[in-house]
């Protein structure tokens, strides 16, 4: 049974970096793309980005000069780093696989999500 | 990016009931929607790929439809487990865009 685990700091200050990591057990990261996506509190779900596991990243127009996405095969992890964050960043973050279903990837698996809070 | 407008915003039906959400693109993504169900404080729950198929384990009760640019997600009896949110998503090109969401209640 594939799982996805968020793991990083909950609170981060203003203008720091925010990094998450996603570990992934009962299943291989390899062949995969793996993504991120976040939810404000009482809002709607947004894709950040997505690592292939070759190392090959897409992320979203509107966060990318602020996000780094990394993938270790070796520890079955993959990562995200937002940097300059605001309070706008405060969200529930995601993890989940995009599962190849005839030529392109919906979301088939995702962690349980981890709240990160941006305060001072 | 391809935006995803769905609605209604919010549903209020009762167990038994038919009920379908609609979400539109403003462009055409051929069959590359998904639809999501999420229950609060919980993550997303994979049902729908590829407009229609169902992904293993979800009831035959959920189904959807369309093409092109308008889909539909009905659920033909609701039960008490079916009142959650529901996200439509496309997936046809980066950045993978989602609707608003339609938060089905209960009457």
């Amino acid at each position: 049974q594939l799982q996805l685990q968020e793991s990083g700091p909950g609170l981060v200050k203003p203008s720091e970096t925010l990094s998450l990591t996603c570990t992934v057990s009962g299943g291989s990261i390899s062949s995969y793309y793996w993504g991120w996506i976040r939810q404000p509190p009482g809002k709607g779900l947004e894709w950040i980005g997505s690592v292939y596991y070759s190392g090959s990243t897409y992320s979203n127009p509107s966060l990318e000069s602020r996000v780094t996405i990394s993938i270790d095969t070796s520890k079955k992890e993959f990562s995200l780093k937002l940097s300059s964050v605001s309070a706008a960043d405060t969200a529930v973050y995601y993890c989940a696989r995009e599962v190849d279903y005839g030529g392109k990837q919906p979301l088939d698996h995702w962690g349980q999500g981890m709240l990160v809070t941006v305060s001072s | 990016d391809i935006q995803m407008t769905q609605f209604p915003s919010t549903l209020s039906a009762s167990v038994g009931d038919r009920v379908t959400i609609t979400c539109r693109a403003s462009q055409s993504i051929s069959t590359w929607l998904a639809w999501y169900q999420q229950k609060p404080g919980k993550a997303p729950k994979f049902l729908i790929y590829r407009a229609s198929s169902l992904e293993g384990g979800v009831p035959s009760r959920f189904s959807g439809s369309g093409s092109g640019t308008t889909f539909t997600l009905t659920i033909s009896s609701l039960q008490p487990d079916d009142f959650a949110t529901y996200y439509c998503q496309q997936y046809d090109s980066y950045p993978y865009t989602f609707g608003q969401g339609t938060k089905l209640d209960i009457k």
